[in-house]
């Protein structure tokens, strides 16, 4: 069974940090390109950020570029996002989410349960 | 950047109806269009994939149409199960777009 676990999330001051993880087991990691999407209370969905397998292509929203940084470790099995620079903007539940890619294009199949950030002084 | 537009925001509707949602993207996205629904309090779930397969599991009421730019989700037959918000959401070019989201209440 494919899971994808964040953590990481918390309660944090405006100009603050965090870290968010996500774990994923039940699927071969090194095989999917991944991304994070947030969700601020009562809001829809936003992409945050996407990089690839190898780590080689990153991209991110203009809302968070030059404050968070993607990154994963391929033999841990794990997706992290470094948020600097925090927002009250920021506050929202953020999910991993798995992007399979087929000869079609690609989509989000899975997603983790979502681990909730919130700035605020 | 490609704005998706969905319609109508909001939808109150009885068991058994039908319900017909939009979703119009800004530019031209070919067939990369995928339906999801949210629970409260849940992830989202994949629907449809590629504007008009059925996700893995997913009930035949479900269905998706649509190419280029205009899109549509039917539920048939509602269940009250299917009291959820809908978004679409398009993959063919970064920045990785949704739409805004459709409630679907059920009376």
């Amino acid at each position: 069974e494919v899971q994808l676990v964040e953590s990481g999330g918390g309660l944090v001051r405006p100009g603050g940090s965090l870290r968010l993880s996500c774990e994923t087991s039940g699927m071969t990691f090194i095989t999917y390109e991944m991304s994070w999407v947030r969700q601020a209370p009562g809001k829809g969905l936003e992409w945050v950020s996407y990089i690839n397998i190898g780590g080689s292509a990153i991209y991110y929203a203009d809302s968070v570029k030059g404050r968070f940084t993607i990154s994963r470790d391929n033999a841990k099995n794990s997706l992290y996002l470094q948020m600097n620079s925090l927002r009250a903007e920021d506050t929202a539940v953020y999910y991993c989410a798995r992007r399979y890619c087929s000869t079609a294009g690609c989509l989000f199949d899975y997603w983790g349960q979502g681990t909730l950030v919130t700035v605020s002084s | 950047d490609i704005v998706l537009t969905q319609s109508p925001d909001f939808q109150s509707v009885t068991p058994k109806e039908k319900v017909t949602v939009t979703c119009r993207a800004s530019q031209y996205i070919g067939s990369k269009l995928h339906w999801y629904q949210q629970k409260p309090g849940q992830s989202p779930k994949l629907l449809i994939k590629f504007a008009s397969q059925s996700a893995s599991g997913v009930p035949s009421r479900f269905s998706g149409s649509g190419s280029g730019t205009d899109f549509t989700l039917t539920i048939n037959n509602l269940e009250p199960e299917d009291a959820a918000t809908y978004y679409c959401h398009q993959s063919g070019s970064f920045p990785l777009t949704f739409g805004g989201g459709t409630k679907v209440e059920i009376k």
